[in-house]
């Protein structure tokens, strides 16, 4: 596609829920990227894949999140037994190659809100 | 560890004046690499400028310009004459550094958010 995609744009969901997030890479990019955006806060790092290298989940706050992507085309994050504190926008990002220089091109994000 | 420091939480201004919005970082690389996003309320993040930390030649864009100091580490960004579609999130970052293996990783700023009043 011309730019990354994610969906939904926006979810609502009660605490204790499951929630999963999909990101639609810019075809051809190799490295995909989630950061999450609390309110009033710079984005965090959660994980990074490149091709088919295992990926980089340092940034995993917890074991509730997880991520899989399937070769080099779509992402889905997956926020176990949700809680309040994981109301943020998250947001994906797609790169032709794995490194910062290269630059992201980022998706307009998913906001999340936990009741 | 690296850190990006928008000191700036909001910056409210008139339109067709200028504003400068600080940047200060804290790297331990000797190569790394700065930008700039914008973040409208649209919620997409424009990737607006990359530089290199070795290069410390000012750059301007029409009506953006950016001012980078090693010696202060700092990459400010100035806006002339604003208007009022500037009002957005801006996020300075940090990334692509030469130590560790992580370089892909980009270390933000907690964002400044510009309004820019008719």
């Amino acid at each position: 596609g011309a730019g990354v995609s994610q969906s939904p744009s926006n979810k609502v969901t009660e605490k204790g829920k499951d929630v999963e997030l999909r990101c639609d890479p810019i075809s051809g990019h190799t490295a995909l990227y989630w950061y999450r955006q609390r309110l009033g806060q710079g984005l965090e790092f959660l994980i990074y894949f490149q091709g088919n290298s295992a990926p980089d989940k340092s940034g995993l706050p917890s074991d509730r999140f997880s991520a899989e992507r399937t070769g080099e085309s779509v992402s889905t994050l997956t926020i176990q037994r949700t809680q309040q504190e994981d109301s943020a926008v998250y947001l994906c990002a797609s790169s032709l190659v794995g490194t910062a220089p290269n630059g992201y091109t980022f998706g307009s994000g998913t906001r999340l809100t936990v009741v | 560890a690296q850190k990006v420091t928008q000191a700036q939480t909001e910056i409210s201004v008139v339109e067709k004046e200028d504003v400068t919005l600080d940047c200060v970082y804290e790297t331990r690389d000797t190569t790394y690499y700065l930008f700039w996003y914008k973040q409208p309320p649209s919620g997409e993040l424009v990737f607006l400028i990359r530089r290199n930390s070795f290069d410390e030649q000012n750059e301007i864009s029409g009506r953006y310009s950016w001012n980078f100091q090693k010696s202060t580490s700092s990459f400010n960004f100035t806006i002339t004459a604003s208007q009022v579609v500037d009002s957005a999130v801006y996020f300075c970052a940090l990334g692509g550094g030469n130590s560790g293996g992580s370089n892909y990783k980009l270390t933000f700023g907690k964002g400044t958010l510009l309004t820019v009043n008719p």
